[in-house]
């Protein structure tokens, strides 16, 4: 077990809907990184958080939003629930220090699921 | 083009056999690799990490570096059932995001 977890593990959402997925990282860790991976696909990048500050973005759209807290923990926010928002959303955490980032370690995910 | 590519399989071993799981990447820029195995429905876990060409051994897994060729490779040895997973391949470089490839799944036969 990594240490970090992620709430709900499930969660069935309505088109147009909105939905927030929670994290906590990893004891000692100060970066989250969240990921969307879809069925028989990796995990793609959609942003990163250090030290509350959003620290690097993919190719997401802004209805895809987050939050770092002060104790190190994060939330996904996606606004306006489309069909193809249906996948696992992956938290990572990991240590970042003046000599770069080390590996990340991750949750076990919320299945969401876009009617 | 993709920063990393991993053939996909699917590819089934019987008990006892040796894996050789392979990923490609673009930028020689890239200095960080890592292998992941993913069980159905769970989150990945990291297998292996390292940063340089050659090769990293733990227990029955190797990693294997290739700079030259921006080649990756995880071999597993008298492989097992409970080796069944998709693994995933992800690359990285300082200041940057995680690139993951798409996955091999693996089953291994009793």
């Amino acid at each position: 077990e990594t240490g970090v977890t992620q709430s709900p593990t499930h969660l069935i959402k309505t088109r147009g809907q909105q939905v927030t997925l929670r994290c906590s990282s990893q004891s000692g860790h100060n970066t989250v990184s969240w990921y969307q991976q879809a069925l028989g696909q990796g995990p793609q990048f959609i942003f990163q958080y250090y030290r509350e500050e959003e620290n690097g973005r993919g190719n997401f759209p802004p209805r895809f939003s987050g939050l770092q807290f002060p104790n190190y923990s994060s939330e996904l926010n996606v606004n306006a629930l489309e069909l193809d928002d249906s996948a696992l959303y992956l938290c990572a955490s990991s240590l970042s220090t003046s000599g770069g980032q080390e590996t990340q370690y991750f949750g076990p995910g919320t299945r969401l699921l876009v009617l | 083009q993709k920063e990393v590519e991993q053939d996909p399989g699917p590819l089934s071993v019987p008990e006892g056999a040796i894996v050789s799981l392979n990923c490609t990447y673009s930028n020689s820029a890239f200095q960080y690799f890592m292998w992941y195995r993913q069980y159905s429905r769970k989150g990945p876990e990291l297998l292996m990490y390292t940063y340089s060409s050659g090769n990293k051994e733990d227990g029955r897994f190797t990693a294997q570096v290739d700079k030259s060729s921006k080649y990756i490779s995880l071999f597993i040895r008298d492989s097992q059932p409970s080796d069944s997973a998709t693994y995933l391949c992800a690359i990285t470089r300082p200041g940057r995001q995680f690139y993951f490839g798409t996955g091999t799944s693996l089953t291994v036969i009793p």
